[in-house]
């Protein structure tokens, strides 16, 4: 089955500490993408690829980092130095960027306290 | 900058009614515009989208659209609906963002409840 895996489901963490949220795809696209979903807000963009060693900074970059080393990953960390960082997190792909369809995962819903 | 605008944040409707989902954006250019539904803590799912020609557009589970260019509205209708299409959708808008990049922006969201 093609699909975005996204793991794990639900993470728990300390103030203070970084995370790292796996997002893996095999349907060999070439764009990924990560959002933040908060209740009431929208999905928010956070980073995203076009390629390989590439990624750019979206609408909310500030505290997160990512990193593409090879075409079916795109891992987030959160930073301590995010502010909020409870929310849930999506990662999506698209055959490129500008294409038309965004396909998601099932996100991962991250607790910091 | 591009914005979504969904009117309604919650839409209690009886089963087997039919129901409206409303969507405004705002651009000068052309957009792609797309209808995506999320159950509880899943990922999100595409409902339909619009891309160029026909202004109504149908998609997955009986929904449709209806793309109004000088309105700017993207609405979502269904005209029977079911308890399975509680959960909460999303209008999208794919736009230009500058140095060959696209982006997707997204509505705040409306959580459709069914009721029995």
């Amino acid at each position: 089955d093609g699909g975005i895996t996204q793991s794990p489901k639900y993470l728990f963490r300390k103030e203070g500490q970084n995370v790292t949220l796996s997002c893996e795809q095999n349907l060999n696209h070439d764009a990924m993408y990560w959002y933040r979903q908060d209740p009431g807000q929208g999905l928010r963009l956070i980073y995203y690829s076009q390629i390989v060693n590439d990624f750019q900074k979206g609408d909310i970059a500030e505290g997160y980092s990512v990193s593409r080393e090879k075409k079916e990953s795109f891992p987030l960390t959160v930073t301590s130095a995010q502010k909020n960082p409870t929310a849930f997190y999506l990662c999506a792909s698209s055959i490129e960027a500008g294409t038309h369809e965004q396909y998601f995962g099932p996100g991962t819903r991250l607790t910091v306290t | 900058a591009q914005s979504v605008t969904q009117l309604d944040s919650q839409v209690p409707v009886f089963e087997e009614a039919p129901v409206e989902l409303r969507c405004n954006y705002s651009s000068s250019v052309s957009v792609y515009l797309f209808w995506y539904v999320q159950y509880p803590n899943q990922g999100l799912q595409l409902l339909l989208k619009y891309l160029s020609g026909s202004t109504l557009v149908k998609g997955i589970n009986g929904f449709e659209a209806e793309f109004n260019k000088s309105q700017t509205s993207f609405h979502l209708r269904k005209p029977s609906v079911h308890i399975s299409d509680t959960a909460e959708y999303f209008c999208a808008v794919l736009h230009f963002s500058g140095a060959g990049s696209y982006q997707l922006t997204f509505g705040k969201g409306t959580k459709l409840s069914v009721i029995p």
